[in-house]
């Protein structure tokens, strides 16, 4: 299958401080990659849509300057969380697609996701 | 708007099996997944539908009825490790996932 990796896989940050999480795809090239954010007992939340080479696509409310997304490679995507507060504290989860590579179109594999903890 | 809808929790027995139920309403459909969550960790992979009928793998099946916009994950057999979250997720005519909130599985000996 295809192997996506984030690193770190838990983080813990100061209030006001900025995160940088990288979400990479180990063995193939993906062009479309997908930031998510899951609070406790709550379902994954699509905060963007990364396209290789252009801005990001961010969904309703999720803040475009406070979540900056970087997809400047076909293998690497970044977040980074600005100014964090303890209300940023989340699993923050990447996924990317392999149209080359998926037998069932438009799939997405996710990496292992970030724990991200704000005090 | 765009809905899935999926029962928040559900309890059954270590080796009985278990049928979790998802409804849709979406604009367009161009496939239905099913992931499993483990707390903490990313979704993995279960199953994709895209025609109508059953399809199976090994003690997991989903259905899927188009006309009806509806979906059903069965486990048979079920394992202690089975206890997690599935999400249903529908690929609207965008190609975007739509996901439902998930339904957590108590599975008990």
């Amino acid at each position: 299958g295809a192997v996506v990796s984030q690193h770190p896989s838990w983080v813990i940050c100061k209030s006001g401080t900025s995160v940088k999480i990288e979400c990479r795809s180990l063995d193939f090239q993906a062009t479309t990659m997908f930031w998510y954010r899951q609070f406790p007992k709550q379902s994954l939340m699509l905060m963007a849509t990364s396209n290789e080479g252009s801005k990001a696509t961010y969904e309703q409310g999720v803040e475009k300057d406070k979540f900056l997304i970087n997809h400047a490679s076909l293998t690497l995507s970044t977040l980074t969380v600005t100014s964090a507060h303890p209300e940023d504290s989340s699993f923050y989860i990447c996924s990317a697609r392999a149209p080359e590579r998926a037998s069932r179109p438009y799939e997405q594999y996710f990496g292992p996701g970030t724990r991200l903890t704000v005090t | 708007g765009q809905n899935i809808d999926q029962p928040t929790e559900m309890t059954a027995t270590e080796g009985a099996i278990v049928q979790i139920n998802c409804t849709y309403q979406t604009s367009g459909f161009n496939g239905l997944f099913w992931y499993q969550q483990h707390a903490g960790e990313a979704p993995t992979f279960l199953s994709y539908n895209v025609l109508d009928g059953l399809e199976e793998k090994g003690r997991f099946s989903s259905f899927l009825s188009r006309s009806k916009g509806y979906s059903y994950l069965l486990l048979k057999e079920l394992q202690m490790k089975d206890s997690a979250s599935y999400l249903c997720a529908v690929t609207d005519s965008n190609y975007q996932l739509i996901w439902g909130a998930g339904t957590k599985l108590i599975i008990k000996p």
